[in-house]
């Protein structure tokens, strides 16, 4: 059964102030490995797809990295405006042809203060 | 292109009544997948429907059905509602083009 957890389960930075949240997994053929970002009471917001150790993807100040048993997402000069929750997904190979379950982990709450 | 979209946006129900939510998957998208996610928790894997048949189910009981209809919309339906369906329930589309997976806003069920 793939397996997910996040850590910190919270974290609070001051504007400015860079961190990185993990994510470490257990899958039986990690088809990928997904970044999204939720904003309370709303549904989560795609962010990045990872597929093999080594890859790394950027967007504005968010950079996900991967290895064979967890990923990171850096948050460099984070805003105020970064403030939300991130939640982690994998999806293996089972389902055949078409594309299957994502399992998440219970999700990082960032919150980054003026 | 339009995305996901999904209704009611809230909904409150007694325990024992039936429900339904629905979903619209986003253009040009032929699967959906329904998510439970209680307040605090990442979302847990309901179902998915691929070209109209269920493609998989998560550990949910057979009270908790659905069908994807020839637009690829879909709906999720809830019998005997308990306390513990309280949640935000969400949809997600995608294609046979990649893996991501496309969150609408969700509909929040309150079971009294």
């Amino acid at each position: 059964e793939d397996q997910v957890t996040q850590s910190p389960e919270a974290l609070r930075l001051q504007e400015g102030e860079s961190s990185s949240l993990n994510c470490s997994y257990t899958v039986s053929g990690l088809r990928g490995l997904f970044w999204y970002r939720q904003d309370p009471g709303k549904g989560p917001e795609f962010l990045f797809t990872l597929y093999s150790a080594g890859e790394e993807k950027e967007k504005e100040r968010l950079k996900a990295t991967l290895t064979k048993k967890e990923s990171f997402l850096h948050i460099t000069a984070p805003k105020p405006e970064d403030s939300a929750t991130y939640l982690c997904a994998v999806q293996d190979h089972a389902g055949g042809t078409s594309y299957g379950k994502l399992t998440f982990g219970q999700g990082t709450i960032l919150t980054v203060h003026p | 292109e339009t995305g996901v979209t999904q209704s009611p946006t809230h909904l409150i129900k007694t325990r024992g009544q039936q429900v339904t939510l629905r979903c619209s998957s986003q253009s040009g998208h032929n699967t959906v997948s329904w998510y439970q996610q209680a307040l605090g928790q990442g979302p847990q894997f309901i179902f998915q429907y691929y070209r109209e048949e269920e493609n998989g189910r998560g550990n949910f009981p057979p009270r908790f059905s659905g069908l994807q209809f020839p637009n690829y919309s879909s709906e999720l339906n809830v019998n005997a509602l308990e306390l513990d369906d309280s949640a935000l329930y969400l949809c997600a589309s995608s294609s046979d083009r990649g893996p991501e997976q496309y969150f609408g806003p969700g509909t929040r069920l309150t079971v009294t």
